[in-house]
């Protein structure tokens, strides 16, 4: 059974960067899925992120790629999220996934929410 | 990257009717060389994380109840629930995985009448 926890600050200032990690168990880092960040903002829709896989090979959303680190250790089973330059727009609850290669996301954690605030 | 649009934007139907959700990506989404449609549904209930309830546009996820279904292709697709049922109550999302990135539809709110 694929468990996903995310974790991190729930308070972030304004052009500080956002650190999430989520912790993967049930199911091996290493193998052919890919990991994925997906965010929602209160009351509003989903916006995907970004994804890695077990090699590290990343896919991000054009509009945030510039401010966008995902990264992945396999031996601790984590995948982590970093959002420089933070405003308020990026307030959200933030989801790691499990994408299915070619795929949509399969497996879902509970989310965090993250304000952006001073 | 693809838009999606999903009409309407809520719905309310009566215990035991028929709910249908439309979705309609700016693009196909599908991919001829295996004839597959990159179109998923979810399913989010409050203070819950989405659940993947179709993909390939008309395959139910594992433990999925029968009365979800989902049809159509290239640029048009439907999500259905033939029989509503109380805990059916949520917020539906459509999504093309065809390119990246993957982008979701504005979501349809589903209530009881």
């Amino acid at each position: 059974q694929v468990q996903l926890q995310e974790s991190g600050p729930g308070l972030v200032k304004p052009s500080e960067t956002l650190s999430l990690t989520c912790a993967v168990s049930g199911y091996s880092t290493s193998s052919d899925y890919y990991w994925a960040w997906i965010r929602q903002p209160p009351g509003k829709g989903l916006e995907w992120i970004g994804s890695i896989n077990h090699s590290g090979t990343t896919y991000y959303n054009p509009s945030l790629k510039s401010r966008i680190t995902i990264s992945i250790d396999t031996s601790k089973k984590q995948v982590s999220l970093k959002l420089s330059s933070v405003t308020a727009a990026d307030t959200a609850v933030y989801y790691c996934g499990r994408d299915r290669a070619r795929g949509p996301t399969d497996h879902w954690g509970q989310g965090t929410l993250v304000t952006v605030s001073s | 990257d693809i838009v999606m649009t999903q009409s309407p934007d809520s719905l309310a139907v009566s215990l035991g009717e028929r709910a249908t959700i439309n979705c309609k990506s700016s693009q196909t989404v599908l991919y001829s060389s295996n004839n597959n449609n990159y179109l998923g549904w979810y399913q989010q209930k409050p203070g819950q994380p989405p659940k993947l309830l179709i993909y390939w546009a008309s395959t139910r996820e594992s433990g999925v109840p029968d009365r979800f279904s989902g049809s159509g292709s290239g640029t048009d697709f439907t999500l259905t629930i033939s029989s509503l049922q109380a805990e059916d109550v949520a917020i539906y999302y459509c999504q093309q995985y065809y390119s990246t990135p993957p982008t979701f539809g504005q979501g349809t709110r589903l209530e009881i009448k």
